[in-house]
């Protein structure tokens, strides 16, 4: 079983909000990344890092941002939430190496009303 | 530039069928690996397999097998004697280098008694 976790599980706040989605993994891995997957089940990168105080922007453009200063957390924050930021957010982690496979959190269903 | 095709979005069985989930990928590297994830309806993509390039030695796990095929650049995920808690949406992810895992659009799967 994988040791990732995103907190909270679901999120219904208002317009013009700051939030952080929390992301926290105890395998050590070095590459965490973020993904906002619509109900049309497309998953799409929006973040990810390679290692404490590394982050690149993925495929989707996002207006969140991330930060990692420490291996095991790597938060996503939305400074202003947005209907439009209405999504599932799911975190994920993997090892150094080319071949292994990511692991994925519950995920984070946000609702911005 | 890689890219995965899930060309099904959506497949229909009755319990007991067997049912085959179609994958094609592109990419230009000649060492590289490939996924398939299944996502139930609890949200999280849950680690079904790995293969990498150099082995096309078909796999069989219970009721799921998968067919890896270089020549057509696909790699089939077969379930044998559905059952409804197969309903769920499967993904096809290939990974190269250091770039990111890419993830096909996604297949659900709907299994009714």
């Amino acid at each position: 079983e994988a040791d990732i976790y995103q907190t909270p599980r679901y999120l219904v706040i208002g317009t013009g909000k700051k939030i952080t989605l929390e992301c926290s993994q105890t395998m050590g891995h070095d590459k965490m990344y973020w993904y906002q997957q619509d109900p049309g089940m497309e998953l799409h990168l929006i973040h990810y890092s390679y290692g404490v105080n590394s982050t690149e922007k993925g495929d989707l453009s996002s207006e969140s941002t991330v930060s990692r200063i420490r291996t095991e957390h790597f938060p996503l924050t939305l400074e202003s939430a947005r209907p439009s930021h209405t999504s599932q957010y799911l975190c994920a982690s993997s090892g150094r190496a080319m071949n292994t496979e990511a692991f994925f959190g519950q995920g984070t269903r946000l609702t911005v009303v | 530039a890689q890219k995965v095709t899930q060309a099904q979005t959506e497949i229909s069985v009755v319990e007991k069928e067997d049912v085959t989930l179609d994958c094609v990928y592109e990419t230009r590297d000649t060492t590289y690996y490939l996924f398939w994830y299944k996502q139930p309806p609890s949200g999280e993509l849950v680690f079904l397999i790995r293969r990498n390039s150099f082995d096309e030695q078909n796999e069989i796990s219970g009721r799921y097998s998968w067919n890896f095929q270089k020549s057509t650049s696909s790699f089939n995920f077969t379930i044998t004697a559905s059952q409804v808690v197969d309903s769920a949406v499967y993904f096809c992810a290939l990974g190269s280098g250091y770039s990111t895992l890419t993830f096909g659009k996604g297949t659900m799967l709907l299994v009714s008694p």
